[in-house]
C-alpha cells in the first residue's frame, strides 16, 4: 500500500458545482497535511495549510483532515473555469521531513 | 523577476549524454528540493539539501547526482542520460515543511 493516494480522475464538472478532493493515507505519523495547486505548464503553488485535525477555510476553499479515519479533502464552493488545474495533495510527518505528495488529479470545471 | 528559476526550460538530449539543470533561488531559503513529475506517478523526490553542507537522498535518486553550490544554487545533474529519465524536472525552496516554491519546471526529452 502506497503511503498516500489519490483518485487518479480526471474530473469534469460543471461551473458552480461543489467539487471534492480527497486522499487517504497509511502513515499515522503525518501531521502537517497540504494541498498544492498546479495549472498547465507551472509549478505546484500552496493552496491550503493545515497542521493535525480539523477544517481551514479560505474563500471558497475548504481543506479538511480527519486523522483517525486517515482521510483529508479538499473542498472547492461555487468551483469557476479559473480552477481548472491538477491539485496534489502533501503530507508530512514532522517540521523537518520532507513531503510525500500524492499522484494529483486533473480538475476541469465546464463554463 | 522569478524567485526560483530553471535553466534551461527545455532540453533534448542523446542517451548516454551528460545533463546539468540548474536551479537559482533568490528567496533566501535553506532548504532546497529535486523533484521529477511523471504522468500517472505525481511527484517524486530525487534529492534534497537543507543546506549547503547537507545533501539527502529522496526516493529516486539512483542515476542523478547533485550539487548545492551556494545557498542560492542547487543543480542536478543525469551522468549518463537514458530514456526513461524523460521527464518534468522541479526545483523547489522552503524555510520548512510549511510550504515549498516551485520553479517553473525543466522539460527534458532523453532519445
Amino acid at each position: 500500500q502506497k503511503e498516500v493516494e489519490q483518485d487518479p480522475g480526471p474530473l469534469s464538472v460543471p461551473e458552480g458545482a461543489i467539487v471534492s478532493l480527497n486522499c487517504t493515507y497509511s502513515n499515522s505519523a503525518f501531521q502537517y497535511f497540504m494541498w498544492y495547486r498546479q495549472y498547465s505548464r507551472k509549478g505546484p503553488e500552496l493552496l491550503m495549510y493545515t497542521y493535525s485535525s480539523g477544517n481551514k477555510e479560505d474563500g471558497r476553499f475548504t481543506a479538511q483532515v480527519d486523522k483517525s479515519s486517515k482521510y483529508i479533502s479538499l473542498f472547492i464552493r461555487d468551483s469557476q473555469p479559473s480552477d481548472s488545474a491538477t491539485y496534489l495533495c502533501a503530507l508530512a510527518t514532522g517540521a523537518n521531513s520532507k513531503l510525500t505528495f500524492g499522484k494529483g488529479i486533473t480538475l476541469s470545471v465546464r463554463p | 523577476d522569478a524567485d526560483v528559476t530553471q535553466t534551461p526550460r527545455n532540453r533534448i538530449t542523446k542517451t548516454g549524454k551528460r545533463i546539468m539543470l540548474e536551479c537559482s533561488q533568490t528567496k533566501g531559503h535553506d532548504r532546497m528540493y529535486w523533484y521529477r513529475q511523471d504522468p500517472g506517478l505525481g511527484l517524486r523526490l530525487i534529492y534534497y539539501s537543507f543546506d549547503v553542507k547537507d545533501i539527502n537522498k529522496g526516493e529516486i535518486s539512483d542515476g542523478y547526482s547533485v550539487s548545492r553550490q551556494a545557498q542560492a544554487k542547487f543543480s542536478l545533474s543525469l551522468e549518463s542520460a537514458i530514456p526513461n529519465q524523460t521527464a518534468l524536472y522541479f526545483c523547489a525552496t522552503s524555510t520548512g515543511v510549511n510550504e515549498q516554491f516551485f520553479g517553473p519546471g525543466t522539460r527534458l526529452t532523453v532519445l
